[in-house]
């Protein structure tokens, strides 16, 4: 089975304050996204990533940026944590074009 | 209007009790649907995934998809305590999913 790991759980940063998400899949998967959960919005796109050093903007790009050096590792970056980012942020991989996703345990992080 | 519409709950049943829960879409270039189960603090996990009209069944659940009312529809029969999550619908006809806002299930033993 696919394994998608995000490396944090739980996060408290300050506003301000530039946060890493990381997340690591371990089946040589091409695309990986970033999505954050928000109560009654359910999952949003903020950025995926089709291959090593290629990103698109999903639907709410403001205020993150992604980076994939490698294949396996897709990185979520809060340039300037505000507290409008306080949420659950989910990481998932993708093996082909309309297969379902296989999603990490997520990332519950709060903006002080 | 939001490209999926899903039913928000919650919803509390009792134990043995038939759920069921419902999606709407817009988007009629969606070929391939999916149902997740999040739990509590955790990411979704794949429950169903069908890619035609018509009804599939894996064990107490049963995923219905009709095309031409863009409507999809999960059930679970003989409910559990074990199946109160959160559902999650996601549909695509290419690499990016699109979810409702999900519905919240609790199962009373």
């Amino acid at each position: 089975d696919v394994k998608v790991t995000q490396s944090s759980r739980y996060l408290v940063k300050r506003t301000g304050e530039k946060v890493f998400l990381e997340c690591v899949q371990d089946m040589d998967h091409e695309n990986m996204f970033w999505y954050r959960q928000d109560p009654g919005l359910g999952l949003r796109l903020i950025y995926f990533s089709y291959d090593v050093k290629m990103k698109e903007k999903g639907d709410i790009p403001e205020g993150y940026s992604v980076s994939r050096e490698k294949k396996e590792r897709f990185s979520l970056i809060l340039e300037s944590a505000s507290t409008n980012q306080t949420s659950m942020y989910l990481c998932a991989s993708l093996e082909v074009r309309a297969a379902p996703y296989t999603f990490g345990s997520g990332t519950r992080l709060t903006v002080v | 209007q939001k490209e999926v519409e899903q039913d928000p709950g919650p919803l509390s049943v009792p134990e043995g009790a038939i759920v069921s829960l419902n999606c709407t879409y817009s988007n009629s270039a969606f070929q391939y649907f999916m149902w997740y189960r999040q739990y509590s603090r955790k990411g979704p996990e794949l429950l169903m995934y069908t890619y035609s009209s018509g009804n599939k069944e894996d064990g107490r659940f049963t995923a219905q998809v009709d095309k031409s009312s863009k409507y999809i529809s999960l059930f679970i029969r003989d409910s559990q305590p074990s199946d109160s999550a959160t559902y999650l619908c996601a549909m695509c006809n290419d690499y990016k999913l699109s979810f409702g806002a999900g519905t919240t299930v609790t199962v009373r033993a």
